[in-house]
Parts: C-alpha cells; sequence; structure tokens
C-alpha cells in the first residue's frame, strides 16, 4: 500500500465553523506534513510531524491546529477561518524525517471558506 | 537562503516531441538532493525523477531525464517522446534539512501543455 488518503475531499465551511481534515497512512512511514496550495502556486509547507511529535511549524495562525494521534494518523483541526484560507491542503509522508527518501502526496482536500 | 526558481510558467510541446523544463536554484550547501514532482489537473503530485548533488551522472526514469549542472546549480528535466498524460503542473523541488528533519522548497511550477 503506497497511498496517502485524505478525507474529506471538499470542505465548505463558515467562518465561524469548526471543521478537520484528516490523514492517513499505512506505509510506516514516521514523517508526515501539511502542505497548503493555492491555485497556480506551489505548496507552502504549513507543519512537519516526525515519529508523532510537532517539529516543524511554519508561522502558521493558531486558527489552524495539528494534530498526530498515532503513525499513521494526521489531523489537521480548523476553527474561525478566513476567506484567504481557502485552498487546496495537502498532505504527505515519507519514510523518516531524516531519510533521503521522497514525499507521497495524498490527493488533497479543497476547502472553501464562505 | 535556498530558492528554486523556474522560469518558465507554460510550456507546450508536441505529442511525440522533446520538451525540457528549466530549473535553477540557489544553496551554499555541498550535499543536496533535487527532484521534479508532477502534478496532473484535479490528480496528486507524485514523483518523477530525483538527483543526489554528490552524483555526477545524470538521472534518468524512462522518458524523463535530468541535466544537472552543479556548477551553474541548473536542474532541468527532459521529457522525450512526449504523451498527452504527461500535461501536467511541473514543480522543481530541493530539499533541505532543518529542525531535525526534511522540508522542500519548490518553485513557482511549470505547466506543461501537450498537443495532440
Amino acid at each position: 500500500d503506497t497511498e496517502v488518503t485524505q478525507t474529506p475531499k471538499h470542505l465548505v465551511m463558515g467562518m465561524t465553523n469548526k471543521k478537520s481534515l484528516k490523514c492517513e497512512q499505512h506505509m510506516g512511514h514516521r514523517a508526515m506534513y501539511w502542505y497548503k496550495q493555492k491555485a497556480k502556486k506551489p505548496p507552502e509547507l504549513m507543519f512537519v510531524y516526525s515519529y508523532e511529535k510537532l517539529s516543524i511549524n511554519e508561522s502558521v495562525p493558531s486558527r489552524f491546529s495539528p494534530e498526530c494521534p498515532n503513525s499513521s494518523l494526521l489531523n489537521l483541526h480548523l476553527h474561525a477561518l478566513q476567506p484567504e484560507d481557502s485552498a487546496l491542503y495537502l498532505c504527505a509522508s515519507s519514510q523518516d524525517p531524516s531519510s533521503y527518501n521522497e514525499q507521497f502526496f495524498g490527493p488533497g482536500t479543497r476547502l472553501t471558506v464562505l | 537562503a535556498q530558492t528554486v526558481t523556474q522560469s518558465q510558467p507554460e510550456m507546450s510541446v508536441q505529442e511525440a516531441e522533446t520538451v525540457t523544463l528549466s530549473c535553477t536554484y540557489d544553496t551554499s550547501e555541498s550535499d543536496y538532493y533535487l527532484f521534479w514532482y508532477k502534478q496532473p489537473p484535479s490528480r496528486q503530485m507524485i514523483l518523477v525523477i530525483r538527483q543526489e548533488a554528490y552524483k555526477q551522472q545524470n538521472a534518468t526514469e524512462n522518458r524523463f531525464s535530468v541535466n544537472f549542472q552543479k556548477a551553474a546549480k541548473s536542474f532541468s528535466l527532459k521529457i522525450s517522446d512526449s504523451q498527452l498524460g504527461d500535461a501536467a503542473m511541473y514543480f522543481c523541488a530541493y530539499r533541505i534539512f532543518t529542525s531535525g528533519t526534511y522540508k522542500y522548497i519548490f518553485g513557482t511550477g511549470t505547466r506543461l501543455k501537450v498537443l495532440a
């Protein structure tokens, strides 16, 4: 199984809502990543988890709250978002945080904030 | 600071022809890794090819090959015998090690159109 799955595929939420994005992999990878991608732009790194611990937070606003409950699962909790947060949110994983191996990307969750 | 530059926002190629996508980067490191990722429309990003900086030999994966010029800090992607399925956004990426883990620096991307 060389797949990273993300749910939901699409999400529409109001600025007062609370929602969560979910990412799952069963490749035994110990590094997991959240990216934000605006249309026609490259992915921007948000968070990195290394062995279930947050190792990088790229100065992301606190309305985005990541969580890594176990080595296979990564969540991104959303609260009080702004319309400019509308984007494709990509999850990725790699075998080891300090290894040579590539990152595997999920298909993304397309988020619209009204 | 490490930066990755893709100077071609969009490229077109005729089916079965060859196209080269450009990428330059800036780094003070001597050992690093470079990648080309492909993101088809509404589909997930996948790795096309990777290059270790310490290897002088250019990486090749079937119809995809790179021209890695370390001194010039250039890492171009050549796609031979282009196919309709090659149409996608292509991102060049440089990987850096920071805070005990690796993270990618992506270029701005090149949209490749393949004409039938």
